[in-house]
């Protein structure tokens, strides 16, 4: 399977801790996003990488939240001292940086619970 | 009020009929129209994209763009149960380099 791939599908978690995702994208694309869906929402745009630079973080995001792309691959998404309000579905992106559109590839998403 | 509305449905059909989803917009600089296909529990995919206004057709499936009244709709034809799904649109342009999604429209069609 060459699609994006992301670890955990599911993740539980009590109030306070950290967790971690991952994130493979599809080999050749330069471009990583981080989207956040809760049921009956569209994605809500986290932050985005361009290689391994990150060049835009959602105004609305929490410093609890960080992303890394260490080597313009794969990329990890942490939140630090999860809330309840945490609980959503965290999908990665990828894509080829294309100036007209740009078609972003979804991966199947990790299902956070945060209790 | 949110730059797109969706009308979260569900929108419940018989098999083989025509279905029609719809969006409609508030920022007259959106040029880029896409509309994603989302199961349960999977991740969205793209169905079909638009620049501008237009038709776009795709086998069964018509996009359909009209910027003048800010309104963009997906048209099945001959729709399946496996069509059921969330329907998203997605749109950008100008300022807003970045997707601005609709909510979603959940259709079900019954065999």
């Amino acid at each position: 399977d060459t699609g994006v791939s992301q670890d955990p599908r599911h993740k539980i978690t009590k109030r306070g801790q950290n967790v971690t995702f991952r994130c493979d994208p599809i080999s050749e694309h330069n471009r990583l996003y981080w989207y956040r869906q809760t049921l009956g929402q569209g994605p809500e745009f986290l932050t985005y990488f361009q290689n391994e630079a990150q060049l835009e973080k959602s105004r609305l995001l929490s410093d609890r939240f960080s992303a890394e792309r260490p080597k313009g691959s794969f990329s990890t998404l942490e939140i630090q001292r999860t809330e309840q309000g945490d609980s959503a579905m965290y999908l990665c992106a990828s894509s080829i940086q294309n100036p007209l559109i740009e078609k972003l590839f979804f991966g199947s998403g990790t299902q956070l619970s945060v209790l | 009020q949110k730059e797109v509305e969706q009308d979260p449905g569900p929108l419940s059909v018989p098999e083989g009929a025509i279905v029609s989803l719809n969006c409609t917009y508030s920022n007259s600089a959106f040029q880029y129209f896409m509309w994603y296909r989302q199961y349960s529990r999977k991740g969205p995919e793209l169905l079909m994209y638009t620049y501008s206004s237009g038709n776009k057709e795709d086998g069964r499936f018509t996009a359909q763009v009209d910027k003048s009244s800010k309104y963009i709709s997906l048209f099945i034809r001959d729709s399946q149960p496996s069509d059921s799904a969330t329907y998203l649109c997605a749109m950008s342009g100008g300022s807003n380099y970045q997707l601005i999604w609709g909510a979603g429209t959940k259709l079900i069609i019954k065999p």
